[in-house]
C-alpha cells in the first residue's frame, strides 16, 4: 500500500520560503507523476504543480513564478519550495500521486496534509 | 482561463438520490474525476475517467459527463456520504478543481 507523508515547518514568516518534502513509502517514486495541492482553511483545493520522476515539471500559472518542485529518486521523495510567501499562502499542503501517467489523470493516493501558517 | 463550476451546497434525504454537477466549457471532451473530503481528512477519489469507480468505492457512487456538465450521482444516499465533493479535470496541461459542493444528508 502506497503511503505519502508530508514534512516541513508549520510556521513560515512573510517574504520567506516555504519548503516541504513528501516521502513515498510502499512503492517506488519511479514511473509516476507526483503533485502538490493546497487547501486554505475553509476553502477549496488548488493544484500547485507536478513532477515526473525524471524531473520534468509543470506548474499552476498563477504560482509559477514562485514555485519549484524537485525529486530525489534515491530517497523516494519529492519536494516543494514556494518563495516570497504571504498570509494568502497559509493552507494545508497535500502531496498526491497521479493515477496514470500524464494528461488527464486523477490522484489516487494522498498524504495526510500538513498545515503551513504564514505569520510573523 | 478555464473554470469548473459547482453548486456550493446540495441537500438530500437519506435513501434518496443526490446529484452534484460540475460545469465547464466543453467539459464532456475532457476526463472528469470526483473526490470526497470529510472534515479533517484528505480527499478520497470516488470517480475517475468520468464513470469509473476505484476499488473499494461503493456502487451507489456513479458519474457521467456530456456536453458542458459532469455529474456525480449518489444513489441511496447514506449519512456517511455527508461531505464536501470536488470535481477535477485538466486543461492545457494544468490541473483544475471545482470550487466544491457541500453535501448535506438530512
Amino acid at each position: 500500500q502506497v503511503q505519502l507523508q508530508e514534512s516541513g515547518p508549520g510556521l513560515v514568516k512573510p517574504s520567506e520560503t516555504l519548503s516541504l518534502t513528501c516521502i513515498v513509502s510502499g512503492g517506488s517514486i519511479s514511473s509516476y507523476y507526483w503533485s502538490w495541492i493546497r487547501q486554505p482553511p475553509g476553502k477549496g483545493l488548488e493544484w500547485i504543480g507536478y513532477i515526473y520522476y525524471t524531473g520534468s515539471t509543470n506548474y499552476n500559472p498563477s504560482l509559477k513564478s514562485r514555485v519549484t518542485i524537485s525529486v530525489d529518486t534515491s530517497k523516494n521523495q519529492f519536494s516543494l519550495r514556494l518563495n516570497s510567501v504571504t498570509a494568502a499562502d497559509t493552507a494545508v499542503y497535500y502531496c498526491a500521486r497521479h493515477q496514470e501517467a500524464g494528461y488527464g489523470s486523477s490522484f489516487d493516493y494522498w498524504g495526510q496534509g500538513t498545515l503551513v501558517t504564514v505569520s510573523s | 482561463s478555464y473554470e469548473l463550476t459547482q453548486p456550493p451546497s446540495v441537500s438530500v434525504s437519506p435513501g434518496q438520490t443526490a446529484s452534484i454537477s460540475c460545469s465547464g466549457d466543453k467539459l464532456g471532451n475532457k476526463y472528469t474525476c470526483w473526490y470526497q473530503q470529510k472534515p479533517g481528512q484528505s480527499p478520497l477519489l470516488v470517480i475517475y475517467q468520468d464513470t469509473k469507480r476505484p476499488s473499494g468505492i461503493p456502487e451507489r457512487f456513479s458519474g457521467s459527463n456530456s456536453g458542458n456538465t459532469a455529474t456525480l450521482t449518489i444513489s441511496g444516499t447514506q449519512a456517511m456520504d455527508e461531505a464536501d465533493y470536488y470535481c477535477q479535470a485538466w486543461d492545457s496541461a494544468t490541473v483544475l478543481f471545482g470550487g466544491g459542493t457541500k453535501l448535506t444528508v438530512l
